[in-house]
Formats: C-alpha cells, sequence, structure tokens
C-alpha cells in the first residue's frame, strides 16, 4: 500500500516571501502521479498542481512549483510571493491507476 | 468548476438512524469516490465506482454502503449511523483512471449525536 507522509502539520509565513511545504511518499510502483490540493477556509478541494512521475522536469503553475526527486520519493511544493489567499490547508496525493492516497495535510498561514 | 453537486450540505442526525447522501455529477466522467475527512487524518477513500452498479471498497469502509444506478449519481449510505461516522463527506469524479487529477465536491458534514 502507499503512503503519503506530510511532516509540517502547520506553517506561517509573512505575505510576498517563499514558503516550501514537504511531502514524501512510498511506493514500489514506478508510473504514478503526485498531486498537491489546496483547501481554504470555504472547504473547497482545490488542484494546485500536478506532476507525472515519468516527468523529470519540475511542474509549475504561476507561483506554485514543485521540487519533485523521484530516487528520495520527495515532492516538495514552493509558493513564491505568498498571498493573503493562499492561506489554507494543503494536501498532497498520490495517484496509482484509479486511487488517490492523501497526506495528512499543512495548515499554511500568511502573515499580513 | 467540474459539475458535481453534493446534497445535504450539512445534516445532524442521531445515532442508529440510517442516512443517505448524494453525489450528483454533470461530466458524464466514469470514476466517482467518496471520501471521509478527518482532522489528523487527511481524506481517506470510502468506497468507489468505475461504473453503474460498479463499485469497490476503500480503506475505511466499515459501517459504509454505495450504489450506482446511472452514471451521473453515486450514494453513500450509512445503515446504522454511529458518532464515530462524524466527518466531512466528499465526493469526488475523474474521468479515467490515468493521470487526470479528481475533481470534488463541496463536502457534506455530517454530525451524528
Amino acid at each position: 500500500a502507499q503512503t503519503v507522509t506530510q511532516s509540517q502539520p502547520e506553517m506561517s509565513v509573512q505575505e510576498a516571501e517563499t514558503v516550501t511545504l514537504s511531502c514524501t511518499y512510498d511506493t514500489s510502483e514506478n508510473n504514478y502521479y503526485l498531486f498537491w490540493y489546496k483547501q481554504p477556509p470555504s472547504r473547497q478541494m482545490i488542484l494546485v498542481i500536478r506532476q507525472e512521475a515519468y516527468k523529470q522536469q519540475n511542474a509549475t503553475e504561476n507561483r506554485f512549483s514543485v521540487n519533485f526527486q523521484k530516487a528520495a520519493k520527495s515532492f516538495s511544493l514552493k509558493i513564491s510571493d505568498s498571498q493573503l489567499g493562499d492561506t489554507a490547508m494543503y494536501f498532497c496525493a498520490f495517484r496509482l491507476y484509479e486511487k488517490l492516497t492523501f497526506g495528512t495535510g499543512t495548515r499554511l498561514t500568511i502573515i499580513p | 468548476d467540474a459539475g458535481i453537486t453534493q446534497s445535504p450540505r450539512h445534516k445532524v442526525t442521531e445515532t442508529g438512524t440510517p442516512v443517505t447522501l448524494r453525489c450528483h455529477q454533470t461530466e458524464n466522467h466514469r470514476y466517482m469516490y467518496w471520501y471521509r475527512q478527518d482532522p489528523g487524518h487527511g481524506l481517506r477513500l470510502i468506497h468507489y465506482s468505475y461504473g453503474v452498479k460498479d463499485t469497490d471498497k476503500g480503506e475505511v469502509s466499515d459501517g459504509y454502503s454505495v450504489s450506482r444506478s446511472k452514471t451521473e449519481d453515486f450514494l453513500l449510505t450509512l445503515e446504522s449511523a454511529t458518532s464515530s461516522q462524524t466527518s466531512v463527506y466528499f465526493c469526488a469524479i475523474s474521468p479515467d483512471s490515468s493521470n487526470q487529477p479528481q475533481h470534488f465536491g463541496d463536502g457534506t458534514r455530517l454530525s451524528i449525536l
């Protein structure tokens, strides 16, 4: 069974700074997909970014980027120029075939 | 946004009563999922469906049953609700089992007293 670990339950950062959220996973499979989801206080689950394991290039979406280290089974999320609207729970997720496995989340607070 | 509607959005009920949550999609996606979200656990898969009348268990399926009689609807039933099933329940959909992400409904907050 796959496991996903987010070791930082809570983080806070000043507005406009850069913050990195960590995620590690455990699998014996080779082809899989990784995602970061954001859950603001509204409770919606919003897809932030995704990474295919067979791609070496790190995914980027505007201010969000990942550092994917396949050998180390690490998938961290970097948020640049953080904004107040980035305050949310962030979940790392691992997808193999039809199933998605989530980490326990990191609560990120952006301080004005 | 993906067309996913969960109903009800909130429900309070008593231990021992049956409860049914509904997930309705307008995207004609093949896969549908039910998760529960609890503090310290993230989201955990309860059941999922890969087609009409085709369902399978997730990691926390005890005490829950599901049904999918139409592509667009996926029902989650708690036959006899217990306080341990107090949670926020999310439905998700996905077009296939490949790299497509799952899209989520807005969740149902269920309180069992």
